[in-house]
């Protein structure tokens, strides 16, 4: 079936370091891949999508690429952010027949000052 | 107030207890999902209603029991669980089924099953 791979956490990483989270994913078809993050005490916020390959998703300087090759949408950051502190969620949607979104396990980053 | 609120956002419960979670979303969507997050697992979907019709049950144990008397409510009853059902309970509305750009989350419910 389909499924989602990211890497384990937790991240720490200090202000400004540069960020990568690496997902991968298993999918039958061609599925939209997306990252949404989870703020503490707060639900799930779609952070940035890609629909088809060789797309980049952007949002809150975040930026993933959607690498058919590789079936991979790892999410990348320049310069985190203390307030980018949150957990990470790579998920994806096969189109057609059940598209009900497939997560994977999140990434917690911790960003310090 | 808007967007997707759940209660309560905390509760612990024995396993011979009677519970029952609330969802309300204040959207104007069509369709709202239960889903269930455990720690080290990947988020798991339990229920989507689509107008208040139940059109997907994920093989989610009889203890949990949707209930979605109209679009903007959604209840999740809990009898009889187990101290592994302990999870962030969250609730979600879509403007229509599966529709992920529209897809708001609430905070959810962290449950506890002594």
């Amino acid at each position: 079936g389909d499924s989602v791979t990211q890497m384990e956490g937790p991240v720490t990483l200090s202000e400004e370091a540069c960020l990568t989270i690496n997902c991968t994913y298993t999918a039958t078809g061609y599925p939209s891949l997306f990252w949404y993050v989870q703020y503490p005490g707060e639900g799930l916020q779609l952070l940035l999508k890609a629909t088809k390959a060789d797309d980049k998703g952007s949002n809150k300087g975040f930026e993933a690429t959607y690498r058919k090759e590789t079936t991979s949408f790892h999410l990348e950051k320049g310069s985190v952010q203390v307030s980018d502190s949150a957990v990470y969620f790579c998920a994806l949607k096969t189109q057609g027949g059940s598209e009900k979104l497939v997560f994977g396990k999140g990434t917690k980053l911790t960003v310090n000052p | 107030e808007t967007g997707v609120t759940q209660t309560p956002r905390h509760l612990v419960m024995g396993m011979t207890n009677k519970k029952s979670l609330k969802c309300e979303q204040h959207l104007g969507h069509n369709a709202m999902y239960w889903y269930k997050q455990s720690a080290k697992k990947p988020l798991e979907l339990m229920f989507v209603y689509s107008l208040e019709e139940r059109v997907e049950n994920n093989s989610v144990p009889s203890r949990f029991s949707p209930e979605c008397p109209n679009s903007s409510h959604l209840f999740l009853h809990l009898h009889t669980l187990q101290p592994e059902d302990s999870a962030l309970y969250l609730c979600a509305s879509s403007q229509q089924r599966y529709d992920t750009d529209t897809q708001y989350f609430g905070p959810g419910t962290r449950l506890t099953v002594l």
